[in-house]
């Protein structure tokens, strides 16, 4: 089973619909983010949490939020969908000071 | 805050080697990583090096490290179809604290036969 696990996967959705992508981890990290990556723009930060009471804006924060439940648990909702909100969007962790981060598959994000 | 480039795209021909480059800004001693994205796949580290190093080699990747330059580059030796890939540099400073690792845009490496 993987380490990070993303779902779903894949979503096709219309404008103004509200969505959830939720990211589950087993390694114990209490270091945990969200990403967008879009073809020349790489990866851009969305939120990042440090740990279960911690929650930060990263660089596009804007139409999104976030809910970090548990240690394990982080997910990213989008209140009303819109289409350049189409991407890919990755979870990823990272063990205190290590600075390795392990991503999970990717969700795939189609607005309409 | 801190800032890292790299080019976008790279063509080579299978069998040849491959040189992705990229450039940092951190002052301060740092971890310097390798991610490499397969098409339809997640990030997966490949290879770091700390920045008090000037070399490391492992296997057919062979990370050098300029540190007055502040440019790192990542050579594939025997480039073969399977290196065709999305290949991130990124930095980040040991110990954590309230730093979040810094990744460039990602290099496109295209192996053609």
């Amino acid at each position: 089973d993987a380490d990070v696990t993303q779902t779903p996967r894949n979503r096709i959705t219309k404008t103004g619909k509200r969505i959830m992508l939720e990211c589950s981890q087993t390694k114990g990290h209490d270091r945990m983010y969200w990403y967008r990556q879009d073809p020349g723009l790489g990866l851009r930060l969305i939120y990042y949490s440090f740990d279960v009471k911690d929650i930060n804006k990263g660089e596009i924060s804007d139409g999104y939020s976030v809910s970090r439940q548990a240690q394990a648990k982080f997910s990213l909702s989008l209140e009303s969908a819109i289409p350049n909100q189409t991407a890919l969007y990755f979870c990823a962790t990272e063990g205190t000071g290590s600075g390795e981060l392990f991503f999970g598959e990717g969700s795939r994000l189609t607005v309409l | 805050g801190e800032d890292v480039e790299q080019s976008l795209f790279l063509s080579v021909r299978e069998g040849d080697s491959s040189v992705i480059n990229c450039t940092y800004t951190d002052s301060s001693s740092t971890y310097l990583y390798w991610y490499k994205q397969e098409p339809g796949a997640g990030l997966q580290l490949l290879t770091y090096i700390f920045s008090n190093m000037d070399m490391k080699q492992d296997q057919r990747l062979t990370v050098l490290l300029n540190k007055k330059d502040k440019h790192l580059s990542l050579r594939i030796a025997d480039t073969q179809t399977g290196d065709s890939a999305i290949y991130f540099c990124a930095e980040s400073p040991p110990g954590g604290g309230s730093y979040i690792p810094t990744f460039g845009r990602g290099t496109s490496l295209i192996v053609h036969p």
